[in-house]
């Protein structure tokens, strides 16, 4: 049962552009949503996060929304550089109680071009 | 501030054999977290420790993986025996308390290939 859904496995998007990378959920317990970006032989790092009491965190280039009646959130970077050139995951998490399990999307590669 | 450290970055058995992965988290942590994730997918939970207590273990199967984080510090995570479907990258991760919402440090990860 995948609960945390990334429908696009890739996307390419020209420099400058803005890259949208979509992210569903069905688990009505899920209240905190992260993105993380992961290079390749990398780990992944932490890039932003929102909180189900906001429609939407911005940091610089980055912007998460989140639309909670519809279980979607979105990740909109611009403008895109080739350095943003990764794979995202989305995860999610239930705030209530003391464990931060994650719950993690499929993921998008992300290509950004000349 | 060192990040999460792992080790091996890369390993190669045969089936039916066994193999260890070593973590050391960042200083101070108290949770330590061990993600499977196979080619192609996310991340999945094997298990979650809160300094040296187990918190959630119900994605581990048991009967042949295993793990233990000594003294609430290193944690090292076993396969004993390996199987084909055991190929995946393992990555450790840490965080400062556990609680919900908390973001997660993650390490390069042990890339894990069953032949």
């Amino acid at each position: 049962d995948q609960q945390v859904k990334q429908n696009s496995p890739s996307l390419s998007v020209q420099e400058g552009r803005i890259s949208i990378l979509n992210c569903d959920y069905t688990n009505s317990m899920f209240d905190y949503f992260l993105w993380y970006k992961k290079y390749p032989a990398e780990g992944p790092t932490f890039l932003i996060s929102i909180s189900s009491i906001k429609d939407k965190n911005e940091d610089g280039r980055f912007t998460v929304f989140l639309n909670k009646s519809a279980k979607h959130l979105s990740l909109h970077i611009v403008p895109s550089q080739p350095g943003d050139s990764a794979v995202y995951f989305c995860a999610a998490s239930a705030q209530a109680g003391t464990a931060s399990k994650l719950t993690f999307g499929t993921g998008t590669r992300l290509q950004v071009t000349l | 501030e060192a990040g999460v450290a792992q080790s091996p970055r890369y390993k190669i058995i045969e089936k039916r054999q066994s193999v260890a992965f070593w973590c050391n988290p960042i200083s101070g942590h108290a949770t330590l977290y061990w993600y499977q994730q196979i080619l192609g997918q996310g991340p999945k939970l094997l298990i979650q420790f809160q300094n040296n207590g187990v918190v959630d273990d119900s994605q581990l199967p048991k009967d042949r993986f295993s793990a233990e984080r000594l003294k609430g510090v290193d944690s090292t995570l076993k396969i004993q025996p390996a199987k084909l479907e055991d190929s995946a990258v393992y990555l450790c991760a840490s965080s400062p308390w556990g609680g919900g919402g908390e973001k997660l440090f993650f390490g390069s990860g042990t890339q894990l290939s069953v032949l």
